[in-house]
């Protein structure tokens, strides 16, 4: 089945500065890629998607790249703010149940 | 997102007890998954169903039931719980893709 590595699994940085997440895939027929956010004491939520015909997409600060031929993808957050500070979680699939990630959690120091 | 609901919160019972979880969705969604979620393990998946006549194993089954009682609503049991069984527990819904989370269940065995 597929496997899902993310990287790293604790991420601190200066506000303002940008903040980088990658994970890794093993499935080949995966063909969709959401990213989500939990806060603390919060469930997750999703903050943007890709899917496998698509090489990148933004929504304001935050950024998905993806890299088909070497299975992996990225989250690339800008101009960090103290409220991005979270557990971000990645996730694979094939178009039935997702395949998570062991999360990442991000500080962004004021 | 009160599309989503889980009952109760909050749990907290004995080895050897039998617990049921419930959910309920009114989004209209076929697709519902439960979920367990330990510190530094992520999100993992015990069961799932695309429609009500539909249930399948997830990765972390064992000890774990579910019944899907109609578009909306999806249980889980806990047979027999155990101590290690202590977890966060959320239900989600998806249409093809995007996943909406409940608020979690926090379990404690003792």
């Amino acid at each position: 089945g597929e496997n899902v590595e993310q990287h790293p699994s604790t991420l601190s940085v200066q506000e303002g500065d940008s903040a980088v997440i990658k994970c890794t895939y093993s499935d080949s027929a995966s063909n969709y890629f959401p990213w989500y956010k939990q806060e603390l004491g919060k469930r997750p939520q999703l903050i943007i998607d890709i899917r496998s015909n698509v090489g990148e997409k933004k929504d304001q600060r935050i950024a998905v790249t993806l890299n088909k031929t070497a299975k992996h993808f990225s989250l690339h957050i800008t101009e960090t703010q103290p409220e991005d500070s979270a557990v971000y979680f990645c996730a694979a699939s094939m178009g039935g149940e997702l395949v998570f990630g062991k999360g990442t959690k991000l500080t962004v120091n004021p | 997102d009160a599309d989503v609901t889980q009952t109760p919160r909050n749990r907290i019972t004995k080895t050897g007890k039998r617990i049921m979880l419930e959910c309920s969705q009114t989004k209209g969604h076929d697709r519902m998954y439960w979920y367990r979620q330990d510190p530094g393990l992520g999100l993992r998946l015990i069961y799932y169903s695309f429609d009500v006549k539909d249930i399948n194993k997830g990765e972390i089954s064992d000890g774990y039931s579910v019944s899907r009682q109609a578009q909306a609503k999806f249980s889980l049991s806990l047979e027999s719980a155990i101590p290690n069984q202590t977890a966060l527990y959320f239900c989600a819904t998806s249409d093809l893709s995007t996943q909406y989370f409940g608020p979690g269940t926090r379990l404690t065995v003792l």
